[in-house]
């Protein structure tokens, strides 16, 4: 079965960090291409970032640019958002989601809440 | 960045209805639009990719068209499962963006 698996979220005080982790299963990792997409509370999609199938490429919302950083181990089949600076702006459900022509599998998500 | 505006932001339909859902782009985007369906609490899941191709194991009742910067989704018969919130989001060009959903709700 095709599985993505997000963790890492919490609570974390502002100016925080965080890692959130993504364990991919029941596909070959190292294929595809992987992104970050949060949902604030109530509120609608955010795309957060994008890494290519070897990690050579990557791409930032204007949101979170220097002071996220997405990366993956495809040995571990493993994809990762470490966040830092964290802001309550922050707060929301953080879904890894697989690119094949479409963010055609979604984990289950992992929710971060930044507050003091 | 390329603005995606959905309309209408709800609508109210029974079942056996046929419902379509526009979404324009704020700048032509070709067919690189996909739709994906959301319920409370759970992941979107992906309905349309490539502004009209099914994604795998979606029934044939949902249908998607368009492209430049104007495309719809349609529904053909909605049934009790079909309710919940409807996603459009342009891969053109970074940022990837989302329009900001169409509520679903039952008559």
């Amino acid at each position: 079965e095709v599985q993505l698996v997000e963790s890492g979220g919490g609570l974390v005080q502002p100016g925080g960090s965080l890692r959130l982790s993504c364990a991919a299963s029941g596909f070959t990792f190292s294929s595809y291409e992987m992104n970050w997409v949060r949902q604030a509370p109530g509120k609608g999609l955010e795309w957060v970032s994008y890494i290519s199938s070897s990690g050579s490429t990557i791409y930032y919302a204007d949101s979170v640019k220097g002071r996220f950083t997405i990366s993956r181990d495809n040995a571990k089949n493993s994809l990762y958002l470490q966040m830092n600076s964290l802001r309550a702006e922050d707060t929301a459900v953080y879904y890894c989601a697989r690119w094949d022509e479409s963010m055609d599998v979604w984990g289950q998500g992992t929710t971060v809440t930044v507050s003091s | 960045d390329i603005q995606m505006t959905q309309s209408p932001s709800s609508l109210s339909a029974s079942v056996g209805d046929r419902v379509t859902i526009t979404c324009r782009a704020s700048q032509g985007i070709s067919n690189y639009l996909a739709w994906f369906q959301q319920k409370p609490g759970k992941a979107p899941k992906s309905l349309i990719y490539a502004a009209s191709s099914l994604q795998s194991g979606v029934p044939s009742k949902f249908s998607g068209s368009g492209s430049g910067t104007d495309f719809t989704l349609t529904i053909s018969s909605l049934q009790p499962e079909d309710f919940a919130t409807y996603y459009c989001q342009q891969y053109n060009s970074y940022p990837w963006t989302f329009g900001q959903g169409t509520k679903v709700e039952i008559k």
